[in-house]
């Protein structure tokens, strides 16, 4: 069965660090990627995503990942977290297949000290 | 234009009853995919809808079901509340399926069930 996996499940970073989060999925064929983010109370919401073409993917808010198909992987990255980036992270994948739909790893919360 | 809206935030049912939870897409967007968010399993698909049609399912048990309107306007059912039923159920759409179209959601704020 697809799946997606988060490895991190919470991380812990001060200021201006550098942010990667990992992202992982298990299905050989055709993929959509996709990360959404939860702040605090509120809706999750689109960072970015991956369809076809260049694999270094830009996001709101200075986000960024990469898809990687022979890893397939998809990892977040943010040179320089702030403390309004405290949120949860989810990762996504979008399996083209005769049912399709959006599967979503466990998540990864942040905490950004300030 | 507006954002996904869903009705109602809170509900609080006791354990047995059904609830019936309502989700109203943006305007124009015409499939709607029903999640189940818990702290230990994270987002569970439940079922997509796309004109009036469900398009597909996950892994669920039948108390859960659902339905989409004309309108694309979409309810989700729960009969039988079981406390593990206890969850914040979230409405996403989509302007197609997921097969045809891009693919991104717009998510509602959810509905926070609590069956007690």
């Amino acid at each position: 069965a697809q799946s997606v996996s988060q490895h991190n499940h919470h991380v812990i970073l001060s200021e201006a660090a550098s942010l990667e989060l990992g992202c992982n999925y298990s299905y050989g064929g055709t993929v959509n990627l996709f990360w959404y983010v939860q702040y605090p109370g509120q809706h999750l919401q689109l960072l970015l995503k991956y369809f076809s073409g260049d694999p270094l993917v830009k996001g709101i808010k200075g986000f960024e990942a990469e898809f990687i198909k022979s890893k397939f992987s998809f990892n977040l990255r943010k040179p320089s977290v702030q403390w309004s980036d405290t949120a949860e992270y989810f990762c996504a994948v979008n399996v083209y297949s005769s049912a399709s739909k959006i599967i979503f790893g466990s998540g990864t919360r942040l905490s950004i000290r300030p | 234009k507006a954002g996904v809206t869903q009705t109602p935030r809170y509900l609080i049912k006791t354990r047995g009853q059904q609830v019936t939870l309502s989700c109203s897409p943006i305007s124009g967007h015409r499939s709607v995919s029903w999640y189940q968010q818990t702290p230990g399993q994270g987002l569970q698909f439940l079922f997509e809808y796309f004109s009036e049609t469900q398009r597909n399912k996950g892994n669920f048990p039948g108390r859960f079901s659902g339905r989409q309107f004309s309108n694309s306007r979409s309810e989700m059912n729960v009969s039988t509340l079981e406390l593990g039923d206890s969850a914040l159920y979230l409405c996403a759409s989509s302007p197609t399926t997921l097969q045809g179209g891009d693919g991104g959601y717009t998510f509602g704020s959810g509905t926070r069930l609590t069956v007690v």
